[in-house]
């Protein structure tokens, strides 16, 4: 059966650093690309980050660029977006979501549960 | 403000039609497909229509996709109050603005 788990979510401080992990089990990790998504408090869905099945394709939204951080581990079914000079804007909840395709795609078939990420002083 | 534009808000009563639009431009709808997403509340959003038109296994055929040039719509037919949810339009851009670009959602009501 195939699962999405996120974790790493918290309360942290403006500027500071923030690390989430997504573990994926049930399908080929190594063929799908793979995308960070969120969504603050009341608000509607955010691209964040995408990674493509290779890890060598990673592609960021304009408000995170810079900032945050992609990568994927192939061996150990794991992705993480580590999170840097974090704002208060970024509180939001944050889903995993597989992509359809290798490369990147709109296409994304699974999502996990979200974790929820709470920037304040 | 979403590159996407959805109307805030639709509804209607059990067995209706209901329609939702989702415009853009040609750097994203118009030259890409359109990915429709379900999402309940306090739950994680679902793949509900791929391909502008595809139905995922499992989505009823109640639910339908379509795409003329820059616009594309959802429709829900024979609405049931399982249907009350918020739904997003979602397109790959090829522009500045991408590369993913999200419509801001549409809360169905069904009254």
């Amino acid at each position: 059966q195939l699962q999405v788990v996120e974790s790493g979510g918290g309360v942290v401080q403006p500027g500071r650093s923030l690390r989430l992990s997504c573990v994926v089990s049930g399908f080929t990790f190594t063929y799908y690309g793979m995308h960070w998504v969120r969504q603050a408090p009341g608000k509607g869905l955010e691209w964040v980050a995408l990674i493509s099945h290779d890890g060598i394709t990673t592609n960021y939204a304009a408000s995170v660029k810079g900032r945050f951080a992609i990568s994927r581990d192939n061996y150990n079914n794991s992705v993480s977006l580590q999170m840097n000079s974090l704002r208060p804007e970024d509180t939001a909840v944050y889903y995993c979501a597989k992509d359809r395709y290798g490369s990147g795609s709109a296409d994304w078939d699974f999502w996990g549960q979200g974790t929820l990420v709470t920037v304040s002083s | 403000q979403s590159v996407l534009t959805q109307p805030p808000s639709a509804s209607g009563t059990p067995g209706q039609r209901v329609t939702i639009s989702c415009s853009g431009s040609n750097s994203n709808i118009g030259n890409n497909y359109v990915y429709w997403y379900q999402q309940v509340p306090g739950m994680a959003p679902k793949l509900l229509m791929e391909r502008n038109d595809q139905r995922p296994s499992g989505v009823p055929d109640r639910f339908s996709g379509s795409k003329s040039g820059t616009s594309a719509s959802l429709a829900i037919s024979g609405l049931r109050s399982e249907d009350e949810a918020d739904y997003y339009c979602a397109s790959w851009d090829d522009s500045v603005s991408g590369p993913v670009v999200f419509g801001g959602g549409t809360k169905v009501t069904v009254l």
